[in-house]
């Protein structure tokens, strides 16, 4: 079975850290995901990544950075976090193939306050 | 740009009652259809799937097909259980590989006894 780590479940951090959210998977995936799940918007891509060392915005980009050095990590960077990205954090790997889908991790709920 | 439209909710039925969660895209070519559920607490988990027109995605009494014509691909369950009360998610993926999955906004479904 696929299996799609997140490091944290639950995190509380301080308006104005540098916040690190870490995904780690085990299938050889080549693309790579964050998205933010929040209730009446759904599920908002945030940055992906086709392969290592590349990366791609998403739909809401502004205030994140990301970092793929390694083919099985994805790490979420938050520079400097605000109170607006109190959010789940949804990871997700795919193969490089449009029929593949996407296999999620279990997310981590980040409480900034 | 893609898009995807699903009802919304919540969907509140008895248990064996018959289920159909709309979903319509927008898209240019000829995406992949996915769908997800996610149950409290817990990531997404992929339902079914379909690649191409006419197809038909079938798993756990879940079916949902392919429709081209209309550019539709509505869930149905012939008979729900308490234990499918979970959020259920309408997905595409583009015909390009390394493409990210474009979500609804999820549809909460409510089984009672």
């Amino acid at each position: 079975d696929v299996k799609v780590t997140q490091s944290s479940r639950y995190l509380v951090k301080r308006t104005g850290e540098k916040v690190f959210l870490e995904c780690v998977q085990d299938m050889d995936h080549e693309n790579m995901f964050w998205y933010r799940q929040d209730p009446g918007l759904g599920l908002r891509l945030i940055y992906f990544s086709y392969d290592v060392k590349m990366k791609e915005k998403g739909d809401i980009p502004e205030g994140y950075s990301v970092s793929r050095e390694k083919k099985e990590r994805f790490s979420l960077i938050l520079e400097s976090a605000s109170t607006n990205q109190t959010s789940m954090y949804l990871c997700a790997s795919s193969f490089n193939d449009r029929n593949s889908p996407l296999h999620f991790g279990n997310g981590t709920r980040l409480t900034v306050t | 740009g893609d898009s995807v439209t699903q009802m919304e909710g919540p969907v509140t039925l008895s248990e064996e009652a018959f289920l159909t969660i709309n979903c319509t895209y927008t898209a240019t070519g000829y995406p992949s259809l996915f769908w997800y559920v996610q149950y409290p607490g817990e990531g997404l988990q992929l339902l079914l799937k379909a690649t191409k027109a006419d197809d038909k995605g079938s798993n756990k009494g879940f079916e949902a097909t392919y429709r081209k014509e209309t550019t539709s691909f509505h869930l149905e369950k012939g008979s729900v259980q308490v234990s499918d009360s979970a959020v259920y998610f309408c997905a595409l993926r583009s015909n390009q590989a390394g493409t990210a999955l474009i979500f609804g906004k999820g549809t909460t479904l409510s089984v009672s006894s």
